[in-house]
Order: structure tokens, then C-alpha cells, then sequence
């Protein structure tokens, strides 16, 4: 089942912060979150694996509530070039490659 | 290092055609997965390979569409016959062989229009 994301749209001006949410109703293994500018393809940003492990992005931290299901982007002092449609695909097995992605959060940063 | 490279950028053809869509995982993953996005539905797996084999095709529409993978270097994606409906833009993905904890990463898509 498709994780839903909120919010699906965010305004920032530069520097200001931004949270993005994913939850799933079934039990996940890991989150993956991409960013996806207009016209171009899916770039990878950060892993959460189920115990904590976390890859990914310098700039760019993400938390991962197991029991919750829920995982959380965060963007802080944004740029120009964070804008874009930021998605979360999940995995509900370690052995399960699938990932099922949510409908993404366009987010825009403004000047 | 070459990334996840698919051919064609741009297809555009009559309802009824068929299609073929191409793609090279980069060299050394085991696991190849063919997206489509649009947006009413979003980003949908379409089907996944791991070593040439097909593991997951639980995402393809119907019949009309078929992937193979005849070897690591190379996959396509055929839709026979097209449809109006058919229209979005394909992604090609590939990855390691550690499951989900791998990195996908997307080639730079394959953009359909059936008139």
C-alpha cells in the first residue's frame, strides 16, 4: 500500500525550514527518500534502515519511528536548489527490494 | 562512472504501435527495476529483476506490456499494441544485492506520448 506523505505542497523563502512526513500502514524495514526536479529523474538523497542505521545527504537529516511507521524529512535553511518533489519509498522486508513510493511533497523555495 | 543510461529520451507514436524502451543498469548491480510515473498515479513499479531473473511483475498492467533481461548489461520494456493511456515517462532503476538496503538509482527516464 501507497505510504502517504504530508504535506503535499510547502512554500519557503530561503533559509527557513521545512518537515517532511511519510507514513506507512504496514510494517517497514527501511525509507528512502528521493528529490525530483521538474523534467528530471529521481535523485537519491537519504536511507533510514530499520535500528537506526541512517545514510545519506550531509545537509539533509531524516528521523525514522519504527513503531510508528513514520519517517520525517528535514530541511534546514533552505536553498534555491532544495526545490523540487521530494518522495519516500518504502521497504517492508530486508530481503524485499520493492520499493513503494508515496505521491510526493513539491516543495519551493523562493528568494 | 556511467550512470543508469535508457534510450530512447523521447518516443512518440500512434495508438496500435509497438514500443520498445531500453535500458543499462550500471555495471556491477544485480537488481534492475522499470517505473512508470504520471500524475495521477504517481511513481508505480512496474516490475524487478535481481540477476536476470524476473522477481516481481505484480505491476504490470496487462499483457500488452513485457520486459525481459537477457543478460546484466541490458533490459527492455515492450508495450504491443499502444494505447493513449500508456503515455508517461518510463524510469529505469538499478541497484545492489543487499535487498532494501540498497540505493536505487534512476536512469534518466523515457518520455512516451501515444496519439
Amino acid at each position: 500500500q501507497q505510504p502517504v506523505q504530508s504535506p503535499q505542497a510547502v512554500i519557503l523563502r530561503e533559509g527557513e525550514d521545512a518537515v517532511i512526513n511519510c507514513s506507512s500502514s504496514k510494517a517497514l524495514y527501511s525509507v528512502h527518500w528521493y528529490r525530483q526536479k521538474h523534467g528530471e529523474a529521481p535523485v537519491f538523497l537519504m536511507i533510514l534502515l530499520k535500528g537506526g542505521e541512517q545514510k545519506g545527504h550531509e545537509k539533509i537529516s531524516a528521523s525514522f519511528n519504527e513503531k510508528k511507521q513514520q519517517s520525517s524529512l528535514y530541511l534546514t535553511a533552505s536553498q534555491l536548489s532544495y526545490s523540487g518533489t521530494y518522495f519516500c519509498g518504502t521497504a517492508s522486508g530486508g530481503s524485499n527490494y520493492k520499493l513503494t513510493f508515496g505521491k510526493g511533497t513539491l516543495l519551493t523555495v523562493n528568494p | 562512472d556511467a550512470g543508469v543510461i535508457q534510450s530512447p529520451r523521447h518516443e512518440v507514436t500512434e495508438m496500435g504501435q509497438e514500443v520498445t524502451l531500453r535500458c543499462k543498469p550500471i555495471s556491477g548491480h544485480n537488481s534492475l527495476f522499470w517505473y512508470r510515473q504520471t500524475m495521477m498515479r504517481g511513481l508505480e513499479l512496474l516490475i524487478y529483476f535481481n540477476n536476470n531473473v524476473p522477481i516481481d511483475d505484480s505491476g504490470m498492467p496487462e499483457d500488452r506490456f513485457s520486459a525481459k533481461m537477457p543478460n546484466a548489461s541490458f533490459s527492455t520494456l515492450k508495450i504491443q499494441p499502444s494505447e493513449p493511456r500508456d503515455s508517461a515517462v518510463y524510469f529505469c532503476a538499478s541497484s545492489g544485492d543487499r535487498g532494501a538496503q540498497e540505493t536505487q538509482y534512476f536512469g534518466p527516464g523515457t518520455r512516451l506520448l501515444v496519439l
